[in-house]
């Protein structure tokens, strides 16, 4: 089993503030998902980012797959208290039988 | 459109007892996936079900057993409950093709005592 290591684990911020999540790995990945989930409800997906060096914007999140297919990022700009919850990466590795391996997760806050 | 549903919510079990867990989908997907998520560890797989007919072990399958009985539901069984199993527990649905992403449940907060 491939591992994903997500940093950091913990975040609280101010509203208005930029942060960066970070999905690492020493495997490589035939692509990399984004979910984000609310207490009490399954992850829901972000993004999808399948091609090295990718760069994909969802309003003011930006996500990055590194050029080697082994990293990735989620950037949030001017973060808003709707952004709170729990960001998770996951990874799926060619012929994998389509499994993924989730990081462990970043719990952002975003405080008023 | 419900998506993926999953039952009960909420369980409280004594160690010993056994017990199923549903889940159904509406989607038309092939393939269903049964994951538990405890605190710090991200989401570990424990089955999954490539299509109807078939299912595999995933990372964690120790202490449960699967069945797809048919393309919309994907069941998860303890069959003799342990505390180390008190965690939430996760269905999903997707296509089988690359890169598509995973429908997930609400989830079943499961507490073995």
């Amino acid at each position: 089993t491939q591992l994903l290591e997500q940093s950091p684990q913990f975040l609280s911020i101010q509203e208005g503030e930029n942060l960066t999540v970070y999905c690492n790995s020493s495997s490589v990945f035939s692509s990399l998902q984004w979910y984000r989930q609310e207490p009490g409800e399954g992850p829901v997906l972000l993004v999808t980012v399948v091609t090295g060096g990718e760069v994909k914007k969802l309003k003011r999140l930006t996500f990055q797959f590194g050029d080697a297919r082994k990293d990735s990022s989620l950037h949030i700009t001017a973060a808003q208290p709707g952004d709170t919850g729990l960001y998770l990466c996951a990874g799926e590795e060619s012929g994998s039988a389509r499994q993924l391996t989730f990081g462990s997760g970043t719990q952002l806050t975003v405080l008023p | 459109n419900a998506g993926v549903t999953q039952t009960p919510k909420f369980q409280v079990l004594k160690t010993g007892q056994s017990m199923t867990l549903q889940c159904a989908q509406d989607m038309n997907h092939n393939s269903m996936y049964w994951y538990r998520q405890d605190p710090g560890m991200g989401l570990r797989l424990i089955y999954y079900s490539a299509s109807e007919g078939t299912t595999d072990k995933g990372e964690v399958p120790n202490g449960y057993n699967v069945s797809r009985l048919n393309k919309r539901e994907f069941s998860l069984r303890l069959e003799s409950a342990a505390p180390s199993q008190t965690s939430v527990y996760f269905c999903a649905s997707s296509e089988w093709t690359e890169n598509q992403p995973q429908h997930f449940g609400d989830g079943t907060r499961l507490s073995i005592l």
